[in-house]
C-alpha cells in the first residue's frame, strides 16, 4: 500500500543539540519529500523539501538527506532552539502524478533549556 | 498566507446528520486536499482533487464524498457523521509537484474542528 513510517514519535533534547527525524516511504515511484512544521494549534507549514534528483538539501539549521534506494530520507535539525519545538511531518507524493500527498504520523519534538 | 479558507471553522453535530465542509480558494491552484488530524494518527489524506470535476481517494475515504464543480472551491461531506469522524479537517491546495512552475508545497487552511456526538 501507499505509506510513510516515521520515528520516532516523541524526540526531546537538550538546547543547541541536534535532532534526527526518520521516514521511510513504501511508493519507490515517489520522487518529492517535503517536511512540514505545525506548533501548537496552527497550520501545518512547509520547511524544507528535497526531490528524488538529489540526495541531501540544506537550508540554514535544517538539512533533508534522501536514500531512494532504502526509500528512506531524514530531517536533521542542528543548533536547538527553543522556537524548534514543535510537530514535524514527512511526507512523500505517490500516485501516477505524484500529486497524492501522503504523510508520516508526526513527531513532537520538545527542546529542553 | 495563501488565500485559502475553511468554514465552518467550528461545528457540534449529532450522529446521522449530514456535514458539509467548504474550503475556497483564490489561488486559482490546480490541486486541492483534504486531510484529517487526529492524535497519533498524523495528517490522512480523506480524498484529492486535481481539477474540476477531478478527484481521487486517499487513505480514509470511506464514509466521505467531495466534490469540485469550479476551480476555487472543494467540498467534503459526511453523508451520516459517527463518532469516529470527530477530527480536525485541514483543506491544503497546491500548485503541484510536477510542474516546473510550482514548487509542490502544500499550503494549509485553518481547520475546521468537527464533534460528533
Amino acid at each position: 500500500g501507499e505509506n510513510v513510517e516515521q520515528h520516532p514519535s516523541t524526540l526531546s533534547v537538550q538546547e543547541g543539540d541536534s535532532a534526527v527525524i526518520k521516514c521511510t516511504y513504501s511508493d519507490s515511484a515517489s520522487n518529492y519529500f517535503p517536511w512540514y512544521k505545525q506548533e501548537l494549534g496552527k497550520r501545518p507549514q512547509l520547511i524544507i523539501d528535497i526531490r528524488s534528483n538529489v540526495g541531501e538539501k540544506k537550508d540554514q539549521r535544517i538539512a533533508v538527506t534522501l536514500n531512494k534506494t532504502a526509500k528512506h530520507f531524514s530531517l536533521h535539525i542542528t543548533e536547538t532552539q527553543p522556537e524548534d519545538s514543535a510537530v514535524y511531518f514527512c511526507a512523500a507524493s505517490m500516485g501516477s502524478s505524484a500529486s497524492k500527498i501522503i504523510f508520516g504520523s508526526g513527531t513532537r519534538l520538545s527542546i529542553r533549556p | 498566507d495563501a488565500g485559502i479558507t475553511q468554514s465552518p471553522r467550528h461545528k457540534v453535530t449529532e450522529t446521522g446528520t449530514p456535514v458539509t465542509l467548504r474550503c475556497h480558494q483564490t489561488e486559482n491552484h490546480r490541486y486541492m486536499y483534504w486531510y484529517r488530524q487526529d492524535p497519533g494518527h498524523g495528517l490522512r489524506l480523506i480524498h484529492y482533487s486535481y481539477g474540476v470535476k477531478d478527484t481521487d481517494k486517499g487513505e480514509v475515504s470511506d464514509g466521505y464524498s467531495v466534490s469540485r464543480s469550479k476551480t476555487e472551491d472543494f467540498l467534503l461531506t459526511l453523508e451520516s457523521a459517527t463518532s469516529s469522524q470527530t477530527s480536525v479537517y485541514f483543506c491544503a491546495i497546491s500548485g503541484g509537484v510536477v510542474s516546473t512552475r510550482n514548487t509542490g508545497e502544500l499550503f494549509f487552511g485553518e481547520g475546521s474542528r468537527l464533534t460528533v456526538l
